[in-house]
């Protein structure tokens, strides 16, 4: 199985600051003959179903504010949020799709 | 637009088997790659297996494999999950989840807890 490892575990970010979530993967997640990362970025409240913000690494879903970006490529990945707002205290997860789906074990962020 | 409603709570005893439902509207159930997915109190995410449609079969993860099936029910529209050989450590909300490629529609969550 791939390992997807994010980094901080949690991270406290004042309102209108960026917040700058990582996560590497214990090998590529980039289809060669797709030219594609086969990864995606989850945002989770409590009580709630997690909610798909990113996928192929950059590609924003629709209705997701554009204050939230991803970026990387091959085994490490970033999500960016360009100016926290209080809406966006949750957890977020990452997750790949390349082999046997796996996440990582998740970033608590907070103000 | 796919809506996934689940099944209600349950309380199970170790060992006794569980079967969660997650009726597709807006959809029909073979249009879509159903999966599930679990969370353990205050923990991660856990991905439990799903339709591969490359393979075009269900696939399990491995930590689950032999303990866990994966069904659609094509006149209702439902998928279900059945895990067996319950334990304490199983106790969790369950997700099923769907979307290409990757979850954009989530079920509400089941909670399965296990306890004699």
């Amino acid at each position: 199985d791939i390992v997807m490892t994010q980094s901080p575990d949690s991270l406290a970010v004042s309102l209108g600051e960026r917040a700058t979530i990582n996560c590497k993967s214990s090998q590529s997640v980039l289809y060669s003959s797709t030219n594609k990362n086969y990864l995606a970025w989850y945002q989770q409240k409590p009580g709630q179903p997690p909610k798909l913000l990113i996928y192929w690494a950059s590609t924003r879903e629709s209705g997701v504010p554009d204050r939230f970006s991803g970026s990387g490529s091959g085994t490490d990945f970033t999500l960016t949020i360009s100016s926290l707002q209080a809406e966006d205290v949750a957890v977020y997860y990452c997750q790949q799709y390349y082999s046997t789906i796996t996440f990582g074990q998740g970033t608590r962020l907070e103000i | 637009q796919v809506q996934l409603v689940q099944s209600g709570a349950e309380v199970k005893k170790p060992g006794a088997s569980v079967k969660v439902s997650c009726k597709v509207s807006g959809y029909t159930v073979i249009e879509l790659s159903m999966h599930w997915v679990r969370q353990a109190p205050g923990k991660g995410l856990e991905w439990m297996g799903g339709f591969d449609t490359e393979d075009d079969e269900t696939i399990y993860a491995p930590k689950f494999q032999g303990r866990v099936t994966m069904t659609e029910d094509t006149t209702t529209d439902t998928a279900y999950m059945e895990l067996s050989s319950l334990r304490s450590e199983d106790t969790a909300v369950y997700y099923c989840a769907t979307g290409t490629p990757a979850f954009d529609y989530w079920g509400q969550g089941t909670l399965v807890t296990v306890s004699s």
